[in-house]
C-alpha cells in the first residue's frame, strides 16, 4: 500500500510568482486536505477537497486554491507568493470526508525569495 | 473555533526517563484529539486518538494519553525514552462536519531533546 507522496520536495520562488504543489494521496482515500506550516510553529489547515469539491477551508486568502482530480490526486495551487508563504506545505489523505484520520505526506518545503 | 495549547516549547529529558508533554485544548462540542510526532525533514505521523470510551489510550512507539474532560487537556505520556523519541510532538483538535469544516486545529508544537 502506498501512502500519501508529495512533489517536489523542495522549490525555490520569487515573490510574485505562482507555484503548483503536487499530492497523491494513498489508495482507497478520497479526501485530500491541505496545510502550511511555518518554521517553528504548527500546521494550520488550508482547505479539504472531497469528491473533486473544496469541502472546507481554513483562513486563508483566494490567491491560495486548489484542484481534485478523478483519481483524487490534488494540487495546491499559490498565486501572487509573498515571502511569508515560505513554509512547509503538508498534504494528508483520509478515506472519506467523515474520517478521523489523516495520513501525512512528507511535505514540499517552498521558499519564497 | 476550536484551540490547541502545548505550553512547553522545548523539553529534554535523559534517555531512559520518563516523558509527558502537555497539551490543552478548547472546543464546544465532544472533541476528537490526536497526537502526531514530526521527525526533521519528515511529515507527521499519528501516534495515537481519543474519539470516546476509555480515557487512557494507547499508541504507537510506547506512547500512551490521558483525556481529562475536567482540564480540558489530553497529555502524552512514555514511561521511558529512547533517543529515537527525539522530535516534535504535535497535539491536535479535530472538527468534523460540514459546519466546522473538516480540519485539524493543532498546538504550537513541543520540541523533544533526549540526552545519551
Amino acid at each position: 500500500e502506498t501512502g500519501v507522496t508529495q512533489s517536489p520536495t523542495h522549490l525555490i520562488k520569487t515573490r510574485g510568482q505562482q507555484v503548483t504543489l503536487r499530492c497523491s494521496s494513498q489508495s482507497g482515500h478520497n479526501t485530500v486536505s491541505w496545510y502550511q506550516q511555518a518554521l517553528g510553529q504548527g500546521p494550520q489547515f488550508i482547505f479539504q477537497y472531497y469528491r473533486e469539491e473544496e469541502n472546507g477551508r481554513g483562513n486563508f486568502p483566494p490567491r491560495f486554491s486548489g484542484l481534485q482530480f478523478p483519481n483524487y490526486s490534488s494540487e495546491l495551487n499559490v498565486n501572487a507568493l509573498e515571502l511569508d508563504d515560505s513554509a512547509l506545505y503538508l498534504c494528508a489523505s483520509s478515506p472519506g470526508t467523515n474520517s478521523y484520520e489523516q495520513y501525512f505526506g512528507p511535505g514540499t518545503r517552498l521558499t519564497v525569495t | 473555533a476550536q484551540s490547541v495549547t502545548q505550553p512547553d516549547i522545548h523539553i529534554t529529558v535523559s534517555e531512559g526517563a520518563s516523558l509527558e508533554l502537555r497539551c490543552n485544548y478548547s472546543y464546544g462540542a465532544t472533541p476528537y484529539l490526536f497526537w502526531y510526532v514530526q521527525s526533521p525533514g519528515q511529515g507527521l505521523q499519528l501516534l495515537l486518538k481519543y474519539f470516546s470510551g476509555d480515557t487512557l489510550v494507547q499508541g504507537i512507539k510506547g506512547f500512551e494519553a490521558e483525556f481529562k474532560r475536567s482540564q480540558s487537556s489530553f497529555n502524552l505520556r512514555k514511561p521511558s525514552v529512547h533517543w529515537s523519541d527525539a522530535a516534535e510532538y504535535f497535539c491536535a483538535v479535530g472538527a468534523f462536519g460540514e459546519a466546522a469544516g473538516n480540519k485539524l486545529t493543532f498546538g504550537g508544537g513541543t520540541r523533544v531533546l533526549v540526552k545519551p
